[in-house]
């Protein structure tokens, strides 16, 4: 499976301010998608992010609040926008290679605190 | 439109005592369904998938899971708990195929506790 490396591993963030988020991959991947964990509960899918093309959101989720990057087959950025408390959460991403069936390989998360 | 419903939110056993955690899912096709188990301050580990043939699959750490369509179910089990199986599992479901090709649907999440 692939090897997911996602800095920061965690942050402190004063609101109103903005955090991005690296994703870096060992492997060339189609498909990269950024996940939100927010305290306690599961995991919404925030975005699915393929390269040379534009990032595709879910429902709750906007390109101004969460822009994202995809420059290469191997990396990808999510920014977390003008914060709040609200946005307090673990982000992770996750990348699927070789097919749906392979399963899905989620980095270690990166546990944002807005203050 | 996908959906997952695991019930209940902990579970808790004895130290060698069968771990059951329980996972129905909805879908209008057939499914990939997983589990995955989340460490206290860590990312999301691959336990098991079911995408087609055999029912039953077996994953890493002695677990596996069976695959009911007729009762849309994949729960999770274990025979013999260990310490270190104390962790939050998920369950997930994706489509093969279509506009939900790739994206993950979680369940709510089971902590486990595994008393000695």
């Amino acid at each position: 499976s692939a090897v997911i490396s996602q800095k920061p591993s965690r942050d402190i963030c004063q609101r109103g301010t903005s955090l991005t988020i690296q994703c870096q991959v060992d492997s060339q991947v189609t498909m990269m998608f950024w996940y939100r964990q927010q305290p306690g509960q599961s995991l919404t899918l925030i975005a699915t992010a393929n390269q040379g093309s534009e990032a595709t959101y879910e429902s709750g989720f906007v390109i101004d609040k969460f822009p994202i990057s995809r420059p290469n087959l191997t990396f990808s950025t999510l920014t977390v926008s003008n914060m709040s408390p609200e946005d307090s959460s673990i982000y992770l991403c996750s990348v699927e290679r070789g097919g749906a069936s392979y399963g899905y390989t989620f980095g270690s998360g990166t546990r944002l605190t807005v203050v | 439109a996908q959906s997952v419903t695991q019930l209940g939110s902990h579970v808790s056993v004895s130290e060698g005592a069968l771990v059951l955690l329980r996972c129905n899912y909805s879908s209008s096709v057939p499914p990939y369904l997983f589990w995955y188990v989340q460490y206290p301050n860590q990312g999301l580990q691959l336990l098991l998938k079911y995408t087609t043939g055999a029912t039953l699959v077996k994953g890493i750490n002695g677990f596996e899971a069976e695959f009911k369509k007729s009762e849309t179910s994949f729960h999770l089990t274990k025979p013999s708990a260990h310490m270190s199986d104390a962790a939050e599992y998920f369950c997930a479901v994706s489509a093969p195929g279509g506009t939900s090709y790739g994206k993950l649907t979680f369940g709510q999440g089971t902590i486990l506790t595994v008393h000695p």
